[in-house]
């Protein structure tokens, strides 16, 4: 079965500092699908990013970042300069393809706030 | 991307009710699903509509509570029967890109039941 583990329920931190999100899954797939949404205070949910089990290479959006290792089931998120607009609950989530139909299996979630 | 809608955006409802939530696609998607988020929590999958058969219903969640319609490739909705308290929360539709997106799961605005 998969699983999706956020340990970090709540970060606070001050205008312009970096903070890391973690985010370790479980799965018996050996393909699968990587995913951060955010959910700001409004209450949509926004698409962030998506990554495959066979591409381990780390991707720069902007002020995004991800990291990406395999080795320790880990897909960590890394917002740099953080402004107030990132205040929001950010979810990690994971997809196995072939076995679960392209469920998704979010994580608790990691709610961030940045102060000015 | 794909665009989703949903109506309705929020409702209030006495307990014993029912409510259709809409949820429709602004182009021909191959899957389409529906979570709940209750308050403070992360989403979880209630279903996977699918087109012109029965929904296939997570643990927990059945058909008599939450019947599901997918009449066609961009459209489905979810009707929450005989309404209780616990069933306030927000309910979201969610499609599977297609094309250059595959695999890109994108959600819908979200629709914020409360049950008096």
């Amino acid at each position: 079965a998969q699983k999706v583990t956020q340990a970090q329920t709540e970060i606070s931190v001050v205008e312009k500092e970096d903070v890391t999100l973690d985010c370790v899954y479980e799965t018996r797939d050996t393909t699968y699908y990587l995913f951060w949404y955010k959910q700001p205070p409004s209450g949509e949910l926004v698409f962030l990013i998506r990554r495959n089990s066979f591409d381990e290479q780390n991707e720069i959006s902007g002020r995004y970042s991800w990291n990406f290792q395999k080795s320790t089931s880990s897909f960590n998120f890394t917002i740099t300069a953080s402004q107030v607009v990132d205040s929001a609950v950010y979810f990690c989530a994971l997809s196995e393809a072939l076995t679960a139909g392209n469920k998704l299996t979010f994580g608790g979630g990691t709610r961030v706030l940045v102060k000015p | 991307s794909a665009v989703i809608s949903q109506k309705p955006s929020r409702d209030i409802c006495q307990r014993g009710t029912s409510l259709t939530i809409q949820c429709q696609v602004d182009s021909q998607v191959t899957m389409m699903f529906w979570y709940r988020q209750q308050p403070g929590q992360s989403l979880t999958l209630i279903a996977t509509a699918n087109q012109g058969s029965e929904a296939t219903y997570e643990s927990g969640f059945v058909i008599d509570k939450f019947p599901i319609s997918r009449p066609n490739l961009t459209f489905s909705t979810l009707t929450v029967s005989n309404m209780s308290p616990e069933d306030s929360s927000i309910y979201l539709c969610s499609a599977l890109g297609t094309s250059v997106h595959l695999y890109e799961q994108y959600f819908g605005p979200g629709t914020r039941l409360t049950v008096t």
